[in-house]
């Protein structure tokens, strides 16, 4: 069973940095496709970015893309998520997500083998959220 | 982007009600690449459909989804006192994976 644990609340001033980790632990991370959602106090649910689950590559939502930076630490099943430039608007919970893949009569962690043709994945184990606060 | 478009914004039911949660998407959902979320207050998301219409691992039975191309709902059969909730729909068959606002499904 997969479980994420992310680091602690941190609170920034405005054009800092921060970084947030996602410590993987019943799996290898490598095995995993890693993705990062954040909510704003009071507000909806958003999408920043992670591994592109048919292409292996990074993608990032256009929102933040030059900002965030997604990056892994396999000799430590760690993921790190880091946004500069920090603005007060960037104050939310963020969370990591990892994916999991259902084909065929399951659902797995790890990215089927390209013999698979259809498979369906969706974030289904998430983090327990790091608080970003962004104030002068 | 997919803008996911849900309604209604706030849906007052009762427990044993039966909920029906809207989704649009202003463009088709590439092979009904499009999951629904359930989140409770100081909770992360939890998974509760995929692929549109495939209950995840552990969800109840009374939760079904349905619907294709910009057009889903999310249906709760017979609503529990544990099902009230925001509710999200979420779509990742396109190269920006979109959210819709939320419904929340408050106790009448």
């Amino acid at each position: 069973q997969v479980q994420l644990v992310q680091s602690g609340a941190e609170v920034k001033k405005p054009g800092a940095s921060v970084k947030v980790s996602c410590k993987v632990s019943g799996y290898t991370l490598t095995e995993l496709s890693m993705h990062w959602v954040r909510q704003a106090p009071g507000e909806g649910l958003e999408w920043l970015g992670g591994l592109d689950p048919e292409y292996g590559e990074r993608i990032y939502a256009q929102k933040v893309q030059g900002r965030v930076t997604m990056t892994e630490d396999t000799s430590t099943d760690t993921a790190y998520m880091e946004l500069s430039s920090l603005r007060p608007e960037d104050t939310a919970v963020y969370y990591c997500a990892t994916l999991t893949f259902s084909y065929g009569s399951g659902t797995y962690y790890a990215k089927p083998e390209p013999t698979v043709k259809y498979y369906y994945y969706a974030m289904d184990v998430w983090g327990q959220g790091t608080t970003v606060t962004v104030s002068s | 982007d997919i803008v996911l478009t849900q309604s209604p914004g706030t849906l007052s039911l009762s427990p044993g009600e039966r909920a029906t949660l809207s989704c649009r998407a202003s463009q088709s959902v590439s092979n009904n690449y499009l999951a629904w979320y359930q989140q409770k207050p100081g909770q992360a998301p939890r998974l509760l459909i995929y692929g549109a219409s495939s209950r995840a691992t552990g969800i109840p039975d009374r939760f079904s989804g349905s619907g294709s191309g910009t057009d889903f709902t999310l249906t709760i059969s017979r609503l529990e006192p544990e099902d009230f909730a925001v509710y999200y729909c979420h779509q990742d068959g396109s190269s920006q994976w979109t959210f819709g606002q939320g419904t929340k499904v408050e106790i009448k």
